[in-house]
């Protein structure tokens, strides 16, 4: 799979956008591009995953870039319950281990009141 | 409706001591996961299951380390004569298909005394 690389942290403004940025350089035309948080003593939580096109649900927006090889994941109104740690993974469509998620460490956010 | 659940939620063991973690996957999910956390350290893949497939068990530790997922539902890892280095938050995951997004327990925190 391919590697991503993530700022180790960020902080945000309560009520602001939170726009969480991930390298990807070396993705390959069939590895989507997945989201994931982690809440302290939580287990991760599901957030989005696309492929090329901008992808959009309740809980955030995914903005690919045009050559695929970064997007940022986008909290329109973020709250003090989003503080967590962001994953953002790589992960094949079919064939080999695509089935396993390798996480990175991810980033850090800090919704501040 | 109901997510993937964990028990027990904690686990405190003695050296040496087996211990058995239980995870019950979303119903119909074809795929399940096992990943363990150590404090303040990334996810690791433990093991992957999918219908009657062979089980991928690529990332587990030792020999000491084994799972089975009866029926194709409930999942049980085993930890034998467990270790001090044991200790960790292990989380488990489960998908509808083996290229669907993976929805994660809130894990089994494991302490070896």
């Amino acid at each position: 799979d391919a590697k991503t690389t993530q700022p180790p942290s960020m902080d945000c403004a309560e009520g602001r956008a939170a726009n969480l940025p991930c390298n990807h350089s070396t993705i390959s035309g069939n590895e989507y591009v997945y989201w994931y948080r982690q809440i302290h003593s939580q287990g991760p939580q599901y957030i989005i995953h696309g492929l090329k096109n901008n992808e959009t649900n309740e809980m955030a927006s995914l903005i690919i870039t045009e050559d695929r090889k970064s997007s940022t994941l986008i909290l329109p109104h973020a709250t003090l319950r989003d503080t967590a740690v962001y994953y953002c993974i790589v992960r094949g469509d079919s064939g080999g281990s695509n089935y396993k998620l390798t996480f990175g460490k991810g980033t850090l956010l800090t919704v501040n009141p | 409706g109901a997510g993937v659940s964990q028990s027990p939620s904690n686990k405190v063991t003695e050296k040496g001591k087996d211990v058995e973690l239980r995870c019950d996957p979303i119903s119909g999910h074809t795929a399940l996961y096992w990943y363990r956390q150590s404090l303040g350290q990334g996810l690791e893949f433990l093991i992957y299951f999918q219908g009657n497939s062979a089980p991928d068990k690529s990332g587990l530790p030792s020999d000491r380390f084994s799972a089975e997922r009866t029926g194709g539902s409930v999942s049980t890892l085993t930890i034998q004569r467990t270790q001090q280095e044991d200790s960790a938050v292990y989380l488990c995951a489960s998908s509808f298909t083996h290229n669907s997004p993976l929805h994660f327990g809130n894990g089994t925190r494991l302490t070896v005394t």
